[in-house]
């Protein structure tokens, strides 16, 4: 069965500083792999997708993710977080016969110090 | 920028009474999600309708859950009766398409039983 990893439940890290969120998967076929941003109170926004070809995705907001097969990871980058950033990150994935059938991570709550 | 609209935001019930959210999604998507988000957690598909038609309910506890798109557009989700553990937030999504189309979300339907 698909599921999705993400280790760290809170992160704090200091506005201009870079992030990196984990996130591993589970699944068998080549899979097709989302991150997901949540703003308090708000619905989800797509921030990337990755379906195929290359590795490394370029998404809405500066942030970008590199898929590692290898590693079964697809972990979220930003050279340099804005306060604006503080939210609820979700990684997720979807089968590639019923892509439209998304499994989410917990979701990683990003804090950003002033 | 068409959006996904829910209502009503917020709804406070106490258990064993009825309730019913509302999604009216993107103009001219197809397909249609209805999601459950329990505090801390990623978001649950419930159903997915195609058009008028459920596609995918196999996570909808029946006994207590339904849904319906009577006409391919919006859609209401009911609870009945609801219990404490239905407390989360309900989210709605559409896509143009099934597949690899990107869902959009609504802002949710914040629900609190007690």
């Amino acid at each position: 069965a698909q599921s999705v990893t993400q280790p760290d439940i809170h992160i704090t890290v200091s506005e201009g500083a870079s992030l990196e969120l984990r996130c591993n998967y589970s699944y068998g076929a080549t899979p097709y792999l989302f991150w997901y941003v949540q703003s308090p109170g708000q619905g989800l926004q797509l921030l990337l997708k990755y379906f195929s070809g290359d590795t490394l995705v370029q998404g809405i907001k500066g942030f970008e993710a590199e898929f590692k097969r290898s590693q079964s990871s697809f972990n979220l980058r930003k050279p340099s977080v804005h306060w604006s950033d503080a939210a609820e990150y979700f990684c997720a994935v979807a089968s590639g016969s019923s892509a439209s059938k998304i499994i989410f991570g917990s979701g990683t709550r990003l804090s950003i110090r002033p | 920028e068409a959006e996904v609209a829910q209502s009503p935001r917020y709804k406070i019930t106490e258990k064993s009474q009825a309730v019913a959210f509302w999604c009216d999604p993107i103009s001219g998507h197809a397909t249609l999600y209805w999601y459950r988000q329990i505090l801390g957690q990623g978001p649950e598909l419930l159903v997915q309708f195609q058009d008028e038609s459920v596609v995918d309910d196999s996570q909808l506890p029946k006994d207590r859950f339904s849904a319906e798109r009577l006409k391919g557009v919006d859609s209401t989700l009911k609870i009945q009766p609801a219990e404490l553990g239905d407390s989360a937030m309900y989210l709605c999504a559409s896509s143009a398409t099934s597949g690899t189309s990107e869902q959009y979300f609504g802002p949710g339907t914040r629900l609190t039983v007690t």
